[in-house]
């Protein structure tokens, strides 16, 4: 079992469509947790980094930790077409600045 | 604030030739990571440095896989005797320690590698 799982993708909405993605992880001992944006091609991108369990919004992005169930959401409301990309996870231990493990990523595809 | 760069973005190679790698990360970051990855696989991390201090290397870099950072800026990632399931996107983080203003994790765009 992987230490970072992530729903399969791809995934296909259309423009202005509410998206849930997720993830899971094994380890307890995570405490960061983040989002990261990756364009075809390009290196991830931080969206959004939450510590412990609770939630964070950022705009249109809504990212949710909670630890009892260690699952991991992000969620984003009124999708546009330049969100096009592939979402990845990724877990810590001591902090968003330290060695990161990451979901597979999924991929998501907003159509206009 | 240049971001992290890292060169070359795109290398062929013949199955057996060494390639290298090279990282430079934002300025005032101390910390330096090499992650690995795949067509429809999230970044995995290989190693990570402190300044020059290589702190902790992952099983999946195997003793073909060298990388160095000799005064705490630049990096290089040096990969012997190549084979085909090296073909991948080698990928270059930093960030600065707790505290500082890089306290999260920037990568660079990557450099593919492709061995034929």
């Amino acid at each position: 079992q992987k230490e970072v799982e992530q729903d399969p993708g791809p995934l296909s909405v259309p423009e202005g469509a509410i998206v849930s993605l997720n993830c899971t992880y094994s380890n307890s001992a995570f405490q960061y947790f983040m989002w990261y944006r990756q364009y075809s091609r390009k290196g991830p991108e931080l969206l959004m980094y939450t510590y412990s369990s609770g939630n964070k919004e950022d705009g249109r992005f809504t990212a949710q930790v909670d630890k009892s169930s260690k699952y991991i959401s992000l969620f984003i409301r009124d999708s546009q077409p330049s969100d096009s990309a592939t979402y990845l996870c990724a877990t810590s231990y001591t902090g968003a600045n330290s060695k990161l493990t990451f979901g597979k990523g999924i991929t998501l595809s907003v159509r206009p | 604030d240049t971001g992290v760069s890292q060169n070359p973005r795109h290398k062929i190679t013949k199955r057996g030739q060494n390639v290298t790698f090279r990282c430079d990360p934002i300025s005032e970051h101390n910390r330096l990571y090499w992650y690995r990855q795949t067509l429809g696989q999230g970044p995995e991390f290989l190693t990570y440095f402190q300044n020059e201090a290589q702190l902790e290397k992952s099983r999946l870099l195997s003793d073909r896989f060298s990388a160095e950072r000799p005064k705490g800026s630049f990096s290089t990632l040096e990969i012997q005797r190549t084979e085909q399931g090296d073909s991948a996107m080698y990928l270059c983080a930093s960030s600065g320690t707790a505290g500082s203003s890089g306290n999260t994790i920037y990568f660079g765009e990557g450099s593919w590698l492709t061995v034929v």
